[in-house]
């Protein structure tokens, strides 16, 4: 069973914000959430990662609830190129858990 | 360039056929993963390794073996007994402990 519950799609329209968000309601102390992207027949690709406190990269950002059973990935102004399915992943014990991810499209 | 090669990108075999999916990396991580990804779906693990001369198994590790005689390379076997091997493969390498991974660009595997 996918640790991880995400929705299957959703749009944005260029150059605004989005917001991805991600349940782990099974998530314990030590666990990790990760975030990657993909392209069709591509392999993923990194985003961000973090434990407890929000992070900030030149990607996204990642906010994590305080209970952290959930969190959000926040691509700030969204780009044609952003369009991809993204997967929040629970990371335990050194594996990594996908979960079926959300198909971000992004509108011109 | 340093990176995660899987070679072939695209692979069709028999049925009753064993085959051997190819991955390197010149990346000196120590931690290698193979995930099977099928249409739609986010990717399952199959076999991880963390050190050379030892892996464990994934969740879906049966009708696949591994091996990791080297610390740049892990292959992947994916055995007759697998009843459904017909998925794209792809394969990750790290260091250990919480931190990024790196992805492959993948092998479609097709068994006809």
């Amino acid at each position: 069973d996918a640790k991880t519950t995400q929705p299957n799609s959703m749009e944005s329209n260029e150059e605004e914000p989005v917001h991805l968000p991600c349940n782990h309601s099974t998530i314990s102390g030590t666990d990790y959430i990760h975030w990657y992207r993909q392209l069709p027949s591509q392999g993923p690709e990194y985003v961000i990662h973090g434990l407890t406190s929000n992070v900030n990269n030149r990607m996204a950002s990642l906010a994590i609830a305080e209970d952290r059973k959930s969190s959000t990935l926040i691509l700030h102004r969204a780009t044609l190129r952003d369009a991809a399915v993204y997967y929040c992943i629970q990371e335990t014990g050194n594996q990594f858990y996908f979960g079926t991810g959300t198909s971000l499209t992004v509108i011109p | 360039d340093g990176g995660i090669t899987q070679s072939p990108k695209y692979l069709f075999r028999k049925e009753g056929q064993n085959v051997t999916l190819s991955c390197e990396q010149n990346l000196n991580h120590d931690a290698m993963y193979w995930y099977r990804q099928d249409p739609g779906q986010g990717l399952r693990l199959i076999y991880y390794s963390q050190i050379v001369n030892d892996f464990q198994k994934g969740d879906i590790a049966e009708g696949y073996s591994v091996s990791r005689e080297k610390k740049e390379s892990f292959p992947l076997t994916v055995t007759s007994a697998q009843k459904n091997p017909t998925a794209f493969y792809l394969c990750a390498s790290s260091e250990t402990g919480n931190t990024e991974a790196f992805f492959g660009q993948g092998t479609r595997l097709t068994v006809v």
